[in-house]
């Protein structure tokens, strides 16, 4: 069985600062991790996606997040944010072995900037 | 635009009532997924299917039933509404292989029982 969790469910912080969204997954299996994003009242869109290579992804709106293994996580991060970063960020797994592309959902952080 | 197209966008019901949410992706996806989304909780499985004909249940199955009898619709049936399944409800759809490609997923349907 495979699960998420995201250890912050609000991160407030100001225009400009860097941001961290925490994320930890549980796993029996090799993983393929992903964050996606949730502006208000729209459905998700993704963020990055780790399958392997790299450990440090990058993904769009100058996000990146860095696969840990021995740590078990997947800490999305962004060096200096935007008003429009304000949103819900979710974190989520899946596995090469199951041959499905289901995923198993963090219960997300609200990322709110203030100016 | 290729996508997904979920209906009602917003429904208030009243408890007892049946209520049929409508996906409908043009992406030739083979697999589909329904997810309920609540404060605290994140994004739940309620049912998918990986290919027209079959479907599965998720983490939350009950109370709700799904059909795929083509390949492009995935309608979720609430056959009895109750309050606590007062919720947005996001449909997705992906290829099936695992990474290949990301989920899409539709805009959401807010649903109220009352």
């Amino acid at each position: 069985a495979q699960s998420v969790t995201q250890l912050d469910s609000q991160v407030p912080v100001f225009e400009e600062a860097p941001v961290e969204l925490r994320c930890n997954y549980s796993s029996s299996v090799s993983v393929y991790l992903f964050w996606y994003v949730q502006y208000p009242n729209q459905g998700l869109q993704l963020l990055l996606k780790y399958l392997s290579g790299s450990t440090l992804v990058k993904g769009i709106n100058g996000f990146e997040a860095e696969f840990n293994k021995s740590q078990t996580s997947f800490h999305l991060r962004k060096p200096s944010v935007h008003i429009s970063d304000t949103a819900e960020y979710f974190c989520a797994v899946t596995s090469p072995s199951y041959n499905t592309d289901k995923l198993i959902f963090g219960t997300g952080t609200r990322l709110q900037v203030f100016p | 635009i290729a996508g997904i197209t979920q209906a009602p966008t917003s429904q208030i019901l009243a408890a007892g009532r049946r209520m049929t949410l409508r996906c409908t992706q043009d992406m030739r996806h083979n697999a589909m997924y329904w997810y309920r989304q609540d404060l605290g909780l994140g994004l739940r499985l309620i049912h998918y299917s990986n290919t027209a004909g079959t479907t599965g249940k998720g983490e939350v199955p009950d109370g709700y039933s799904v059909s795929r009898a083509n390949t492009d619709d995935f309608p979720l049936t609430l056959a009895s509404a109750v309050p606590s399944q007062t919720s947005v409800y996001f449909c997705a759809s992906g290829t099936g292989a695992a990474g290949a490609n990301v989920l899409t997923f539709g805009a959401g349907s807010r649903l109220t029982v009352l």
